[in-house]
This record gives C-alpha cells, structure tokens and sequence, in this order.
C-alpha cells in the first residue's frame, strides 16, 4: 500500500505570494489532518477534513485554507505568504470513521520558505 | 496552553545505553502515542497506550502511562545509531479532539 504523499516536497515563495500543498491519503483512509511545525512552536495542527467537510480546525489566521476532494486528497492554501510561514507542512490520514483515536500516517512534508 | 511539555529536550547518550524521556499534559490523557521523525522528515508512530493502560511494550520501546499525573514516559534500550531522531509524544485531549503534539526530545545516540 502506498504511504501518504505530499507534493511538492520543498519550495520558495516571496511575502504576498500565495502557495498551494496537496497531500494525497493511503488509500482507504478518508481523514487527512494537516499540521504546521516549526523550530519555535512546534507541531501546530491547522485543520482536519473527513468526506469532503472540514470536521475541525486550529488557531490559524484565516490565510490558512483547505479543502478535500472525493476522492480524500486533500490541498491546502496559504494566501498572502508572511515571512512566518516558513515551515515543514505535514499531511497525516486516518481511517477516520469517527473522530480520530488512533494512529496518524504521515506523510514527508513539503517544506516551505518564504523570503 | 494544550500542548504536551517533553523532558529533556535534547539527550546526548552513547550506543547500548538506555534513554528516557518524558512527557506530560495539563489535559486528559486519551490514546497517548509516541512518534519518530529523523531530521527534516515525516513522523511515524512508533506505539499508543490507551488510557486504561499503564505499560506497554514493543520491541526495545517500553511506555508508561500515570493518568493522575498526566504523564508518560518512553525508554528506548540498548539504543542504536539508528534511533538518533526527535521523539514526540501526542494527545487526543483536549477541546477540539484533534493530536496535540509535545514539543519532543532530540536524541542523538553516539556510536
């Protein structure tokens, strides 16, 4: 079975612009989390997607967007990049038929730096 | 703050030595888990312990669990070059039932 993937792996932006991530689930699961981590604060979570609806949602400013599509990939935008942005953005899923209790998979993170 | 709080934050050991870290929360403990990730890399899940557990092991991991500490504690024995990484401890407590990640031990294993 394929593991989750996330693309692109590592990109460059300049403040104002705006990116876009995708992450793409093992398949059969239909929860995809999406967390931001950085060397001062760590593993933040942004959102959680299950069936296409954005089931939960993190402290993030509302640049900060996401959506999941039929098939569970999952993209998520950040619009009007700040110099703050520069993070490793990760993709995890789950089966996620309810809330999740259990284990997350991971994808390697697409890695962004603003400049 | 919901995050979890990780002890030590950086463990310099040498090969066949043990390494413990800890971690704790100030909210429920629900489904605690422990994660790897190697530098720049994803993070793979490495055990869970339910709530109603107090001790479980896989391999060379063992992880205790206190509840009325809020606590957790994950020992790695007879470490390896290998298990150089940084170890995360996660939560499903809190209000929005989301995994709330400790801030993680750096462990780096001398050959």
């Amino acid at each position: 079975k394929a593991g989750v993937t996330q693309t692109p792996r590592y990109l460059i932006k300049t403040r104002g612009q705006q990116v876009t991530l995708s992450c793409s689930p093992i398949s059969g699961h239909r929860s995809v989390s999406w967390y931001q981590q950085t060397p001062g604060q760590g593993l933040q979570f942004l959102f959680e997607y299950f069936s296409e609806t954005q089931r939960n949602k993190g402290n993030f400013p509302g640049r900060f967007s996401g959506r999941q599509f039929s098939n569970s990939r999952s993209e998520m935008n950040v619009s009007t990049l700040e110099l703050g942005d520069s993070a490793l953005y990760l993709c995890a899923s789950s089966l996620g038929q309810g809330r999740p209790t259990g284990e997350l998979f991971f994808g390697e993170g697409s890695r962004l730096t603003v400049l | 703050s919901q995050q979890g709080e990780e002890d030590p934050q950086a463990l310099s050991i040498q090969e066949g030595e043990n390494a413990t870290m800890n971690c704790s929360y100030k909210t429920s403990i629900n489904n605690l888990q422990w994660y790897r990730q190697n530098s720049g890399r994803g993070l793979v899940h490495l055990i869970l312990i339910r709530s109603n557990e107090r001790e479980k092991h896989s391999g060379r991991l063992r992880v205790t669990l206190d509840t009325s500490k809020k606590s957790s504690s994950l020992l790695i024995t007879a470490s390896r070059a290998a298990d150089t990484a940084s170890y995360f401890c996660a939560n499903y407590g809190g209000s929005q039932g989301n995994l709330i990640f400790g801030k993680g031990t750096k462990l780096s294993v001398k050959p």
